[in-house]
């Protein structure tokens, strides 16, 4: 079975800093996509990122970047100039790319709460 | 504007009685949808695949009397937790993938308090 770890239970960031968040995962299988989602207080999912297993280069949105290290199993999110709205839990999630794709279940990490320092 | 509607966002309820959580894909149809449970402060925790037009597929330790999905109609699936008691007080997520993209849409939440 695949499991997500995040190890980081917390981390904190001055404003403008950059900050980076560790994620790990087991699987046997070689198609795969990962996932960095941001969940503010609202509780609403918001995805940050995402990454398909085939692909080597990492992926990046704005400030956001992974580091994708598929030998590794590791997955880690870089926030740059990081800004107060930052402020939230940022899951990791895997998912299977096996047959269903997006018909498939998405697995989360524990979680990891970051706080942004004025 | 939102994909994935999920209503009621707030619920509270008496014990013993039977709330129902509804999920709706308002941009495209879905013959899966996903239902998590989230504690306070904790990950989310997948209870079951809702599977349009047949029984829903429940996570290892997720008793499918006590939470009853329904997915009739290629929009709409539905959770109700039946009999609640105050630890079923919980917030309750549904998400939707899209087959034709790869994306995966969450609903807003609906927040349960059993009293």
């Amino acid at each position: 079975a695949q499991t997500v770890t995040q190890s980081q239970p917390e981390m904190s960031v001055q404003e403008a800093e950059t900050v980076t968040l560790s994620c790990t995962y087991d699987t046997s299988e070689s198609d795969y996509y990962l996932f960095w989602y941001k969940q503010p207080p609202s509780r609403q999912m918001i995805l940050v990122i995402r990454q398909e297993a085939y692909k080597q280069q990492n992926a990046t949105e704005n400030r956001f970047s992974v580091n994708f290290q598929k030998a590794a199993k590791s997955f880690s999110l870089k926030i740059s100039d990081s800004q107060l709205g930052d402020a939230a839990m940022y899951f990791c999630a895997y998912r299977s790319e096996r047959y269903g794709g997006a018909t498939n279940k998405l697995i989360f990490g524990t979680g990891t709460l970051l706080a942004v320092q004025p | 504007g939102a994909v994935v509607s999920q209503h009621p966002s707030r619920v509270i309820c008496k014990s013993g009685t039977s709330v129902k959580i509804e999920c709706r894909s308002l941009d495209f149809q879905a013959t899966t949808m996903f239902w998590y449970r989230q504690f306070p402060k904790q990950s989310l925790m997948l209870m079951a695949t809702s599977n349009e037009g047949s029984k829903a597929t429940y996570e290892q330790g997720v008793e499918k009397d006590k939470f009853l999905i329904n997915h009739a109609s290629l929009t709409l699936s539905t959770l109700t937790v039946t009999s609640a008691h105050p630890e079923d007080s919980s917030f309750y997520i549904c998400s939707v993938g899209r087959v034709d993209t790869g994306e995966l849409f969450f609903g807003e939440g609906s927040r349960l308090t059993v009293l």
